[in-house]
């Protein structure tokens, strides 16, 4: 069965600055993809990020990108010039084939 | 939004009720998938529909049930709620690989 952690229970940035998000998962398979999700208030999952593990080039949008590091199976996200919107919960997860593996989220705040 | 919508957004119910969430997936989309979120967690994966089959199904007990339609919006039953049943339900659909989700509805089991 695939495995994602998050260690990473809450965390705390000022608007403008760098944070990074951590995540590893534990996965016998070769192909796979990872998401990167982010929960506002509102409670609606919004896809964030993806990677497929066959791409060594790490995906990048926008403001966000991922460190995704396959023989290690990290894959931690890191969010550029941090804004009030952000402030959200992020989950990391594992695309199974069928189903959707999440970690338990890390509680990000961006504080003014 | 993504197009997905679930009702009722908000729900109370008895222990030992049974209860009816509704999803109706975003245009095109044929596959339906429904993820259970306890308090403080990540969400956990029930089942899945593709083209109204069950494509796939999480460890959860035979008292949640689920439907799709031919218009592939699709329903998930739970029947005898406890009070662990207390979470949000999420509802996905799905085209390849990227799944777009619905707000949620929030169900309380007293």
């Amino acid at each position: 069965a695939q495995t994602v952690t998050q260690s990473q229970p809450e965390m705390s940035v000022q608007e403008a600055e760098t944070v990074t998000l951590s995540c590893t998962y534990d996965t016998s398979e070769s192909n796979y993809y990872l998401f990167w999700y982010k929960q506002p208030p509102s409670r609606q999952m919004i896809l964030v990020i993806r990677q497929e593990a066959y791409k060594q080039q790490n995906a990048t949008e926008n403001r966000f990108s991922v460190n995704f590091q396959k023989a290690a199976k990290s894959f931690s996200l890191k969010i550029s010039d941090s804004q009030l919107g952000d402030t959200a919960m992020y989950f990391c997860a594992f695309d199974s084939g069928y189903a959707l593996n999440f970690g338990k989220g890390t509680s990000l705040l961006v504080t003014p | 939004e993504t197009g997905v919508t679930q009702s009722p957004t908000h729900l109370i119910k008895t222990r030992g009720q049974q209860v009816t969430l509704r999803c109706s997936s975003q245009s095109g989309h044929n596959t339906v998938s429904w993820y259970q979120q306890a308090l403080g967690q990540g969400p956990q994966f029930i089942f899945q529909y593709y083209r109204e089959e069950e494509n796939g199904r999480g460890n959860f007990p035979p008292r949640f049930s689920g439907l799709q339609f031919p218009n592939y919006s699709s329903e998930l039953n739970v029947n005898a709620l406890e009070l662990d049943d207390s979470a949000l339900y999420l509802c996905a659909s799905s085209e390849n690989t990227e799944a777009f989700f619905g707000q949620g509805t929030r169900l309380t089991v007293v």
